[in-house]
């Protein structure tokens, strides 16, 4: 089953602007990460958030971490033509479900 | 230092088969999970080896089934193929296992199963 929601399920932009993806979850958490897909090959790793922090950054990239709403959002600032692809939010539990679960996935296009 | 490797990397098998799929990891890398990915049920946590124990198994019937080598390499195995099972197989690795480590998962190419 899906811990997370993630939405929108699918965003199109145009080139240069800020992308803003949002995912939901449902039970405590030890982290929250976020990973890109490119056309159903392997995931890339973006950026991983301790359930202890409220916000990091790396380059474009821009997460927050609400635990009490039970929610996070990725921001890609400046978006490039290679940002295309489908963007997922995992969760790795704690108190014995530390497994790593997904969420749905937003699809995202920028238009050059 | 080189990532993940799956093998192999497409594959078509028929109805009642059964399938090996392998998973190296990233040199010293003790930490291995498997994920299915379908259109319909998205990515789907598997199963995590560590240092050849399965340390959590996801909600997938017993036809699905792994181990884990002394050199940390990894396999899954799903018995008895069922046309469901077509899906994107996904293997990763990390330096520790799942549990408040917060240690970056690195993931393999996938290996695409077609079952007829």
């Amino acid at each position: 089953s899906q811990q997370g929601e993630e939405d929108p399920q699918a965003l199109s932009i145009q080139e240069g602007e800020n992308a803003t993806m949002n995912c939901s979850y449902k039970t405590s958490i030890n982290n929250l990460q976020w990973y890109r897909q490119n056309s159903g090959r392997g995931l890339v790793h973006l950026i991983l958030i301790r359930s202890n922090e409220r916000e990091k950054h790396s380059g474009r990239l821009r997460v927050t971490l609400d635990t009490s709403k039970k929610s996070s959002s990725l921001l890609i600032t400046a978006s490039r033509a290679a940002d295309t692809a489908s963007y997922f939010c995992a969760t790795e539990g704690n108190f014995g479900n530390e497994k790593l679960t997904f969420g749905t996935g937003t699809r995202l296009t920028i238009i050059p | 230092k080189a990532g993940v490797t799956q093998t192999p990397r497409y594959l078509i098998k028929t109805r009642g088969q059964q399938v090996t799929l392998s998973c190296s990891p990233i040199s010293g890398h003790r930490s291995v999970s498997w994920y299915q990915q379908t259109p319909g049920q998205g990515l789907q946590f598997l199963f995590e080896y560590f240092s050849e124990t399965q340390r959590n198994k996801g909600n997938f019937p017993g036809r699905f089934s792994g181990r884990q080598f002394s050199n940390s390499r990894s396999e899954m195995n799903v018995s008895t193929l069922e046309l469901g099972d077509s899906a994107l197989y996904l293997c990763a690795s990390s330096l520790s296992p799942s549990g408040g480590a917060n240690d970056e998962q690195f993931f393999g190419p996938g290996t695409r199963l077609t079952v007829l």
